[in-house]
């Protein structure tokens, strides 16, 4: 059984630009969370979609944002790059709403590298 | 505002030296907390969900267990390739699948 599976899984990019991240979940899992890990920060939740609708969203600015897709598949951009965006973005995938008793399972990540 | 605080930051062990790690909590309406592992330039590897306090799970070397305010991750005749970063988070009741975290434990298992 596939994990799941981000891509691209490194990039960089240059300030300014946008950039946009993708997201496998796995086979039957409906919903996708997005994750930012930074040494300083560590891991702070941005955005979980359920069915193709956003249903929680962290705190930060709104040059994040996402989407899902009908086949559950997540994709995530971050417009107008600063370097403090430098980070792994992490995809998480589970197989109901959050009601409890269900696993969710991480991707390996994507390295985004603003310079 | 659900709080995750893991300790200590950093551990280093012997082969063989049994210890514990420690990830305190505050959460309103705790729906699961949840081990992961993760190795550097990895995504976190799910260990274990604990539900309710009481609850303990075992996995190997690996024993989890829960309470009220805390949980603990117990480590018995750790190897060197237990060396990783030992993540807690929490999933509290009317947030879905939204996960908290600690700042992790960076666990060094010396041979």
């Amino acid at each position: 059984k596939a994990g799941v599976t981000q891509t691209p899984r490194y990039l960089i990019k240059t300030r300014g630009q946008q950039v946009t991240l993708s997201c496998s979940p796995i086979s039957g899992h409906r919903s996708v969370s997005w994750y930012q890990q930074t040494p300083g920060q560590g891991l702070q939740f941005l955005f979980e979609y359920f069915s193709e609708t956003q249903r929680n969203k962290g705190n930060f600015p709104g040059r994040f944002s996402g989407r899902q897709f009908s086949n559950s598949r997540s994709e995530m951009n971050v417009s107008t790059l600063e370097l403090g965006d430098s980070a792994l973005y992490l995809c998480a995938s589970s197989l109901a709403g959050g009601s409890g008793g269900n696993t969710i399972y991480f991707g390996e990540g994507s390295w985004l590298t603003v310079v | 505002e659900d709080q995750v605080t893991q300790s200590p930051e950093a551990l280093r062990l012997q082969e063989g030296e049994s210890s514990s790690l420690n990830c305190s909590y505050t959460v309103s309406g705790l729906r699961g907390l949840f081990w992961y592992r993760q190795d550097p330039g990895k995504g976190p590897e799910f260990l274990f969900t604990l539900y309710s306090a009481g609850e303990e799970k075992e996995k190997e070397r690996l024993k989890a267990t829960l309470t009220k305010k805390e949980s603990f991750l117990h480590i018995t005749a750790p190897k060197p390739e237990d060396s990783a970063t030992y993540l807690c988070a929490v999933q509290a009741g009317n947030a879905g699948n939204m996960l908290t975290f600690g700042g992790g434990t960076r666990l060094m298992v010396k041979p």
